[in-house]
């Protein structure tokens, strides 16, 4: 069974701090990677997808890819009280799966004003 | 812009009863479709997709049924409801193929088995 593991948390921050969430995922022939935001009680809210090495920016969020490490991360800059939520990773199946994804528990992030 | 509708958003049910879930997607065609359950404190477990109309796969086997009687219609079923079916439902989509595409959530039934 291929996993997804995250640190299930709570991770608390102050405001106006880096929230940083980490992932790793056991399958390696995994070629996508997304990181959802879920709030208390809500479905979750797709927020970043990478699919190659490095770095990807969109505002106040960056992911991180290390395929070789098998690791995926999430930084929040400027971390605001609303950004106060569960963050799930996913992470596709690899070869004929490879449209279905596996999701990790959750981070929970609380930030505090 | 596609949309993707569950209901009902709330359900209480008792013991034995039977269910009916349903999940559309509008704007779209030919879209992968995936039911979920996600149990309280514990992440997100599939449990059925399906890839075109009466075509469903069952994940994990279960108390629960689906069916794909339209291309954007997905409808979760059971006879008789156990109490290990309480937790939240999600419908999620992706386009046709669904390869390396992330999946879109709709907003979820909250199921109670009393």
């Amino acid at each position: 069974q291929k996993e997804v593991e995250q640190n299930s948390g709570p991770l608390s921050v102050p405001e106006g701090a880096i929230a940083s969430l980490n992932c790793t995922y056991s399958d390696r022939g995994s070629q996508s990677f997304f990181w959802y935001r879920q709030y208390s009680g809500k479905s979750p809210e797709l927020i970043m997808s990478i699919y190659s090495n490095g770095d990807k920016e969109d505002g106040r969020f960056t992911a991180q890819l290390n395929k070789a490490s098998q690791y995926v991360s999430l930084l929040i800059r400027d971390s605001q009280p609303s950004d106060s939520a569960t963050y799930l990773c996913a992470v596709n199946r690899s070869g004929g799966s490879n449209y279905k994804l596996t999701f990790g528990k959750g981070t929970l992030l609380t930030v505090n004003p | 812009s596609q949309t993707i509708h569950q209901w009902p958003a709330t359900l209480v049910q008792p013991v034995g009863s039977p269910l009916s879930l349903e999940c559309t997607v509008e704007g779209t065609s030919n879209p992968n479709l995936y039911w979920y359950r996600q149990a309280a404190g514990r992440g997100l477990q599939l449990l059925f997709y399906s890839v075109g109309i009466g075509q469903i796969s069952s994940e994990v086997p279960q108390n629960l049924s689906a069916s794909r009687p339209q291309d954007r219609q997905f409808i979760l079923s059971s006879k008789k409801l156990l109490l290990s079916d309480s937790g939240f439902y999600l419908c999620a989509w992706t386009p046709l193929g669904g390869i390396n595409q992330p999946q879109h959530f709709g907003d979820g039934t909250r199921l109670s088995i009393l």
